[in-house]
């Protein structure tokens, strides 16, 4: 079955640029999407298709992907955005959608 | 204000049976492709199942399928999840969750429930 492998955490101070990376075999040829999860909280979409942000996320939060890996950028980093984040595609052998084991983002 | 709001969990025992229920508002329930998707301490976020807007597709994660259902009623705004012949291993945290295509399917998922939590034990 089709994996994404994301590193456990990631740290950083506020104001400084996170990037969380995700990998996958041939991931350039799946669209990414990627999500946010606050402790207790259901997770909410903040990109994609690999760039794209849905209405009302913040332009810190940026997307990208080279040929097997993707990550998502958040620029100017808060306090609230400490949460947990989870890469997702759709793997068309299977026929079903994938998410990664999800990064912890700690905000110093 | 898009909300989907899950209701039916509880304690279960192995062997036994669990409904899920799912109540939508704020849009039309209708155009879109509705997903559950569970979460687990030691599985994460898991894909369980997908049903298309006007119900005539539906699709299930290997671990669950010929054991749970799931199914829609587009005149009451609500889907279900039927759950039957419950392993310890389906505990988790299960969500109600819109898929962000209309009339199709895009696999990226725009609206979560709040989720309602399954425990199968004895």
């Amino acid at each position: 079955s089709y994996v994404l492998t994301q590193p456990p955490s990631v740290s950083v101070a506020p104001g400084q640029t996170a990037r969380m990376t995700c990998g996958g075999s041939n991931l350039i040829f799946k669209s990414v999407h990627w999500y946010q999860q606050k402790p207790g909280q259901a997770p909410v979409l903040v990109v994609y298709d690999d760039s794209d942000r849905p209405s009302g996320i913040p332009e810190r939060y940026s997307g990208s992907k080279s040929e097997n890996t993707a990550t998502l950028t958040i620029s100017r980093v808060e306090a609230g955005d400490e949460a947990d984040y989870y890469c997702q595609v759709y793997d068309s052998d299977s026929d079903r959608p994938v998410f990664g084991g999800g990064t912890k983002l700690t905000v110093l | 204000q898009v909300v989907l709001v899950e209701s039916g969990g509880g304690v279960v025992q192995p062997g036994r049976s669990l409904r899920l229920s799912c109540a939508a508002s704020g849009f039309s329930f209708g155009d879109y492709a509705i997903h559950w998707v569970r979460q687990t301490p030691d599985k994460g976020l898991e894909w369980v199942a997908l049903i298309s807007h006007d119900g005539s597709d539906k699709y299930y994660a290997d671990s669950v399928k010929g054991r749970f259902i799931i199914s829609r009623d587009n005149s009451k705004d609500t889907l279900a999840l039927q759950m039957d012949s419950l392993r310890p291993e389906d505990t988790g945290v299960y969500f109600c969750v819109r898929d962000r295509a209309l009339l199709m399917v895009f696999y990226s998922m725009d609206v979560w429930g709040t989720g309602t939590t399954v425990t199968v034990s004895s």
